[in-house]
């Protein structure tokens, strides 16, 4: 079963909108965090957020934003005033604490901003 | 600071020859050490991760291998390269803790002729 969802593969988004990505997560650890990545089409992967399954607050860091649903088990990123070098894949990853540390990723969201 | 350092950035190579793909960390001791393969528009796969020097944990059966001979030194080989090893290859590092971002190199683009 898959353990990181996303299921949505494109999205266009007009120029300062605000867009949401969507993540869903499967996991027993009680003990997890929940991490985005942007990739754009020159290839490196950017960290741009974290929640923690403890964290009592959404996470943000500037124009990104997490809306963590514990209960539904799904951590939406939001990125608000979408820009058009917000233009990449966007990739959701999960770690749980007995997983040996390793990140388990979905299939990512390829984000295109039209001006 | 820590940084990553991966190369080279493109590779063009025949099939069946060899392949050696490096990466260095610094300004950290005894990180995480990961490669990932990425196919054009998907997701990662990981294929090699080591948790110390000498220490490798294989993912994926295939044709390429991994060492970590330095503490900060990752380094993905292949003795005979097929079509199938294209792709974009990724290093990352760690630490152990589960709140911690990977943080990635630059990539290896890996074209297969």
């Amino acid at each position: 079963a898959q353990k990181i969802t996303q299921t949505q593969p494109g999205m266009f988004v007009q120029e300062k909108e605000a867009v949401t990505l969507d993540c869903t997560y499967d996991t027993s650890d009680p003990s997890y965090g929940l991490f985005w990545y942007k990739q754009p089409s020159s290839g490196e992967m950017i960290f741009l957020i974290y929640q923690g399954s403890y964290d009592q607050q959404n996470a943000t860091e500037g124009r990104y934003s997490l809306n963590f649903q514990k209960a539904r088990k799904s951590a939406n990123l939001v990125i608000s005033a979408s820009q058009l070098g917000d233009s990449a894949m966007y990739f959701c990853a999960m770690r749980e604490v007995n997983s040996n540390y390793q990140l388990i990723w979905g299939a990512g969201t390829k984000l295109i901003i039209k001006p | 600071s820590q940084t990553i350092h991966q190369w080279p950035a493109t590779l063009v190579q025949p099939v069946g020859s060899p392949l050696s793909l490096e990466c260095t960390v610094e300004g950290t001791s005894n990180p995480n050490l990961y490669w990932y393969r990425q196919a054009a528009g998907r997701g990662l796969q990981l294929l090699f991760y080591s948790v110390g020097i000498g220490q490798i944990s294989s993912e994926v059966p295939q044709n390429l291998s991994a060492s970590r001979p330095q503490d900060r030194q990752f380094i993905l080989s292949s003795k005979k390269l097929l079509l199938s090893d294209s792709g974009f290859y990724l290093c990352a590092w760690d630490s152990q803790y589960t709140n911690q971002p990977q943080h990635f190199g630059d990539g290896t683009r890996l074209s297969i002729l």
